[in-house]
């Protein structure tokens, strides 16, 4: 079957980085994606990676490796409106998005 | 540009009753979804479209029935609903499969 771990929940103090973690199993890969979603509202979308590395974006960075079925969310200088659950979707072989169940992220002062 | 609108945003059912969930995409996309969001799981497709008159089933689209009549419209239907079906759902559309997929603001209902 296909799958997608990420951490259920995780804290972290503002200000600080933050990492989260997600480990994928599907049939076939067409590319990795995160989204943001705030308690009550949409999923929005953060970042697309595809090939192996790196991708910044201001505060926000994710990195794929395709070989271990692997990729991570790094969040700078974090913020309370960070607070957030963070969603990691796998386009299969079909084209489909597989999502995880995502992970909470809570920020303290 | 109003994005992606769903109506309505809240509803209650009794068992057995039927009811049409509207999604509505103003940015002229191809590709329409629709998903539920249940707690400590990840969103699920039920039904989806790669154009005006076409439809397909995800993963999970047992109990629903789907149209895209027009292309900047995609209904669901509960013909008749189960509290299994109590969840929040939401609609999407994209330019492509591989593109962003731009959400709704959830529908959620709650099936007695």
């Amino acid at each position: 079957g296909q799958n997608i771990d990420q951490p259920t929940e995780m804290t972290a103090t503002e200000g600080a980085i933050v990492q989260i973690n997600c480990t994928y199993q599907t049939s076939g890969f067409n590319g990795l994606f995160w989204y943001q979603q705030h308690a009550g509202e949409a999923p929005t979308f953060l970042s697309y990676n595809v090939l192996d590395g790196l991708e910044e974006k201001g505060r926000f960075s994710s990195f794929l490796s395709r070989s271990k079925g692997y990729s991570y969310l790094l969040l700078k200088e974090l913020q309370m409106k960070d607070s957030a659950s963070y969603l990691c979707a796998v386009l299969d072989s079909n084209y489909q998005l597989i999502w995880g169940a995502g992970t909470k992220l809570i920020i303290k002062p | 540009n109003a994005g992606v609108t769903q109506t309505p945003k809240f509803r209650v059912l009794k068992t057995g009753q039927s009811m049409t969930l509207l999604c509505a995409q103003d940015m002229n996309h191809e590709y329409m979804y629709w998903y539920r969001q249940d707690p400590g799981m990840g969103l699920r497709l039920i039904h989806y479209s790669v154009g005006e008159g076409t439809t397909a089933k995800g993963e999970v689209p047992d109990g629903y029935n789907v149209s895209r009549l027009k292309k900047q419209n995609f209904l669901l239907g509960l013909e008749s609903a189960a509290p299994s079906q109590t969840s929040v759902y939401f609609c999407a559309s994209g330019l492509a499969a591989q593109e962003t997929q731009y959400f709704g603001p959830g529908t959620r209902l709650l099936v007695l």
